[in-house]
């Protein structure tokens, strides 16, 4: 059974930019949330998706935003890139109902 | 607004010795998740604990949840070099949302 995949797995990017990074959760999964995680903060939820709905969100400015497609899979926008937005983006699936997350391999994001 | 608060932040600790790291929370949650993550990878479920008292192990990791005192932990029995890695606990704020407590970075000795 494949596990999440993550794409791109690393990317560079200059302040201002604006980038995509996508997540494929795990065949049955349907719910599916973003984290960052950087060696200040620790790890942060953005956001969770289930079935095209954004159910939650965290403290995070309108410039990070999500969506998730009929198939599940799910992707976050950062627009205005800052260097402060430089981070390993971790996103998990989950079965609905059951607790335990399953964590992608991540996008590590670096903003020049 | 929920807290999770982990300590030690760091623990270095020789091969064969006990430890336990503790995760303590601010707000009243009956569930807590345990999470590890090597350098560089992504994290992986250790432990679901889903209500007062519930103990889980599996091999020489076992955790443990008091919800009275907003409290759990994870003893590790007679440490080995491939227990290294960050242990992460983690508890629900509200539905479909998380906080995850700093972090406790592991560092076994041989």
């Amino acid at each position: 059974k494949a596990g999440v995949t993550q794409t791109p797995r690393y990317l560079i990017k200059t302040r201002g930019q604006q980038v995509t990074l996508s997540c494929s959760p795990i065949s049955g999964h349907r719910s599916v949330s973003w984290y960052q995680q950087t060696p200040g903060q620790g790890l942060q939820f953005l956001f969770e998706y289930f079935s095209e709905t954004q159910r939650n969100k965290g403290n995070f400015p309108g410039r990070f935003s999500g969506r998730q497609f009929s198939n599940s899979r799910s992707e976050m926008n950062v627009s205005t890139l800052e260097l402060g937005d430089s981070a390993l983006y971790l996103c998990a699936s989950s079965l609905p109902g059951e607790d335990t997350q399953y964590f992608g391999p991540g996008t590590r994001l670096t903003v020049l | 607004e929920l807290k999770v608060e982990q300590n030690p932040l760091f623990l270095s600790m020789q091969e064969g010795k006990n430890y336990t790291i503790y995760c303590n929370y601010s707000t009243t949650s009956d569930r807590l998740y345990w999470y590890r993550q090597d350098p560089g990878k992504s994290l992986e479920s250790l432990f679901v604990l889903l209500s007062n008292g519930a103990v889980k192990q599996e091999g020489r990791l076992m955790a443990s949840l008091d919800t009275k005192a907003r409290l759990s932990t994870l003893h590790i029995t007679a440490a080995v070099h491939d227990l290294s890695a960050t242990y992460f606990c983690a508890v629900p704020s509200g539905t479909y949302k998380y906080i995850f407590g700093t972090g406790t970075r592991l560092k076994v000795l041989a």
